[in-house]
C-alpha cells in the first residue's frame, strides 16, 4: 500500500541553525501539507501546497519556515535560524480526493 | 473560529467492552471529518473519513456517525483488544483539501 515517507526520522540541532525535512508524498499525489506537534499539545497546521505554490498558511508560518517540491517527488519544509519553540514532530502528509494521509514524521530537537 | 473538542481525555477498559469516543466542533459547516489513531512517538494513521453528506462510516470493527447540526461525531469500536491502546484524534476540514484541524485526542487503554 503506498505511503508517505519522512527524512530523518530524528534531527538535533543547534539554536540559529536551518534544518531541512524531507517527505516523499504518495505518489498521485496533488495536495500536500506539513504539521507539527509540540510534545503534550495538539497536531497544528502549518501550510498547504499545491500546483507548485502555497494555498494556505497557518500564522506560525513565518518568514521563518519555507516549502518547496525540488523535483517531482520531494516536498521539503526549510527551517531557518530555529528556535528552542520549534522543536516538535513535523508531520507531512498528501491528499488526492479527500482525506489526508500522514507520514511517520520528523522529530526535530533544537538545543 | 472552529474548536475541536474530545472527551473524554483519556479512558481505561478491560479487554473485550466497547469503546464509545466523543468529538464536537462547534462550526458545522464541514467538508470531511476524519478518524485516526496515533501510537506514543509515531505519525498518524488515518482510520476512518465521513464525508458531510455521510452519516457514519465503517471498517472492520470500528464505526463512526457524524450529526452536522449538533456538530458531533462519535467513534465506537467494538470488542476491544489490548491493541487498540492508542490515542485517537478527530479532525475536521471545511474545504476538500483545506487544512485538518484537530482535537485533542483520547488516550485509550484495553486491559487484559
Amino acid at each position: 500500500e503506498p505511503e508517505v515517507t519522512q527524512t530523518p526520522s530524528h534531527q538535533v540541532t543547534q539554536m540559529g541553525q536551518e534544518v531541512i525535512l524531507r517527505c516523499v508524498p504518495i505518489s498521485n499525489h496533488l495536495y500536500f501539507y506539513w504539521y507539527r506537534q509540540i510534545l503534550g499539545q495538539k497536531v497544528e497546521f502549518l501550510v498547504s501546497f499545491y500546483n507548485n505554490e502555497i494555498s494556505e498558511k497557518s500564522e506560525i508560518f513565518d518568514d521563518q519556515f519555507s516549502v518547496e517540491r525540488p523535483d517531482g517527488s520531494n516536498f521539503t519544509l526549510k527551517i531557518r535560524s530555529t528556535k528552542l519553540e520549534d522543536s516538535a514532530m513535523y508531520f507531512c502528509a498528501s491528499s488526492q480526493t479527500g482525506g489526508q494521509f500522514f507520514g511517520p514524521g520528523t522529530r526535530l530537537t533544537v538545543l | 473560529k472552529q474548536e475541536v473538542t474530545q472527551i473524554p481525555a483519556a479512558l481505561s477498559v478491560p479487554e473485550g467492552e466497547n469503546l464509545v469516543l466523543n468529538c464536537s466542533f462547534t462550526d458545522s459547516a464541514i467538508y470531511n471529518l476524519q478518524w485516526f489513531r496515533q501510537d506514543p512517538g509515531k505519525g498518524l494513521t488515518s482510520l476512518l473519513l465521513i464525508q458531510s453528506s455521510q452519516r457514519e462510516q465503517t471498517s472492520g470493527r470500528l464505526n463512526a456517525s457524524l450529526d452536522k447540526s449538533s456538530g458531533r461525531s462519535t467513534l465506537y469500536i467494538a470488542a476491544s483488544q489490548p491493541g487498540d491502546s492508542a490515542t485517537y484524534l478527530c479532525a475536521v476540514q471545511r474545504a476538500s483539501w483545506g487544512k485538518l484541524q484537530f482535537g485533542a485526542g483520547t488516550q485509550v487503554v484495553v486491559t487484559p
